[in-house]
């Protein structure tokens, strides 16, 4: 099956410092990537959708200067944490989007990064 | 808000035993989708079912989807000590490829 690749899988920042996860599909190109919120014990919240050549599209309430995103390669996407704060420690999860057989498309998921911002 | 809901929410089973979870929607759908999620981990892919069909199997699972209840389940036999994780439906958009998670069934098989 298709692989995305999260990296870092974990990271510990002090607050004010900003912090980038990247996110890579291996073997398969993605004009399209998420970027997923997640916190302990509850579902996955959407941030953003990153798009190939273009502007990241936000869903509401995400503040775009705060989580700058970046998808310069059909393969490659990365999340910015912009001066972190305490409130922004959570677990992100991106994943890639590919069409499968019939148009129908799946989104194969990175592991996900830890972030802790003291 | 779109976001579905699963229940139970939380589901402990002997290994051996079935395990069935479901999931409700509010919006028309053109497929449904099943992921696993191990704990701190990223999600897997489990099965995906059209709104035209309404059972699917892939190996020890089997889904089943109602549209006229806007409603799934899951439901894994024989359930292993391996298949302990966290269980989202999803459905979302075929032209934005966006996808809206519900809230999980967390299921605990006992080795």
């Amino acid at each position: 099956g298709a692989v995305v690749s999260q990296h870092p899988s974990w990271v510990i920042c002090k607050s004010g410092t900003s912090v980038k996860i990247e996110c890579r599909s291996l073997d398969f190109q993605a004009t399209t990537m998420f970027w997923y919120r997640q916190f302990p014990k509850q579902s996955l919240m959407l941030m953003a959708t990153s798009n190939e050549g273009s502007k990241a599209t936000y869903e509401q309430g995400v503040e775009k200067d705060k989580f700058l995103i970046n998808h310069a390669s059909l393969t490659l996407s990365t999340l910015t944490v912009t001066s972190a704060h305490p409130e922004d420690s959570s677990f992100y999860i991106c994943s890639a989007r590919s069409i499968a057989v019939g148009g129908v498309g799946i989104q194969y998921f990175g592991a996900g990064t830890r972030l802790s911002v003291l | 808000s779109q976001q579905g809901e699963e229940d139970p929410q939380a589901l402990s089973i002997q290994e051996g035993e079935n395990a069935t979870m479901n999931c409700s929607y509010k919006t028309s759908i053109n497929n449904l989708q099943w992921y696993r999620q191990n704990s701190g981990r990223g999600l897997v892919h489990l099965i995906l079912i059209r709104s035209n069909e309404r059972e699917k199997h892939s190996g020890r699972l089997r889904v089943t989807l109602d549209t006229s209840k806007k409603s799934s389940s899951l439901l894994i036999t024989a359930s292993r000590a391996a298949d302990t994780a966290s269980y989202f439906c999803a459905h979302g958009s075929s032209n934005t490829g966006k996808l809206i998670f519900g809230q999980g069934t967390t299921l605990q098989v006992k080795p």
